[in-house]
């Protein structure tokens, strides 16, 4: 079985522009989770996604923002784009909202220069 | 708001022998998960190990165990028999069942002598 996969793996962008990552969760996983790993620091959590609705936000501005689809990949954007958003972005997935068990992706390394 | 604290940046441990390593936390709920996350330089990160906050005993697989300590709230993960291959960034993770948020710490970076 596939597990959780994120495209593209890594990708150099401008400050001012614009980001989308996806995620593919495991198969029959509803739950999409994003995190942001600063280099040397833990994950972030900036959204979760749940039968297609937000369920929880991270303190994370406006500039980023996520949805669901209906086969509940996810994507993940990032607009107006800071030095400060070069990250490892991170999605999980689970099969239902709460953490009994999360999956991990390999992460997008973003670099924004 | 729930904190998971890693005071310890780095350890080295020689091989075939153990390892502790801590994490504390702060929360104000009663029912709650705590997790041992292994993230290697592949970046993938890896659930070593999960405690559910409710239940006494402490978990186990196969040579990872943790030291759960729930007034105290401490949450220490020991590496018997340390193998090259643990070598990588281990993180400490708190959740509720609420929602799927995970709250990290910054993360211990193991190295293994061989």
């Amino acid at each position: 079985d596939a597990g959780v996969t994120q495209s593209p793996t890594h990708l150099i962008k401008t400050r001012g522009q614009h980001v989308t990552l996806r995620c593919s969760p495991i198969s029959g996983h509803k739950s999409v989770s994003w995190y942001q790993q600063v280099l040397g620091q833990g994950p972030q959590f900036i959204f979760q996604y749940y039968e297609k609705e937000e369920r929880g936000r991270g303190n994370f501005p406006d500039r980023f923002s996520a949805r669901q689809f209906p086969n509940y990949s996810s994507e993940l954007n990032v607009n107006a784009l800071l030095l400060g958003d070069s990250a490892l972005y991170l999605c999980a997935s689970s099969l239902v909202r709460g953490v009994a068990e999360a999956f991990f992706g390999q992460g997008t390394r973003l670099t924004v220069v | 708001a729930q904190t998971v604290t890693q005071s310890q940046p780095e350890m080295s441990v020689q091989e075939a022998e153990t390892v502790t390593l801590s994490c504390t936390y702060d929360t104000s709920e009663s029912d709650y998960y705590l997790f041992w996350y292994k993230q290697p330089p592949s970046r993938q990160m890896i659930l070593v190990i999960r405690q559910e906050a409710y239940k006494q005993q402490n978990a186990t697989e196969n040579r990872f165990s943790v030291n759960f300590q729930k007034a105290a709230k401490s949450f220490s993960l020991k590496i018997s028999d340390s193998q090259l291959g643990d070598a990588a960034m281990y993180f400490c993770a708190y959740g509720t069942g609420a929602n799927s948020k995970l709250t990290f710490g910054k993360g211990i970076t193991l190295s293994v002598r061989p």
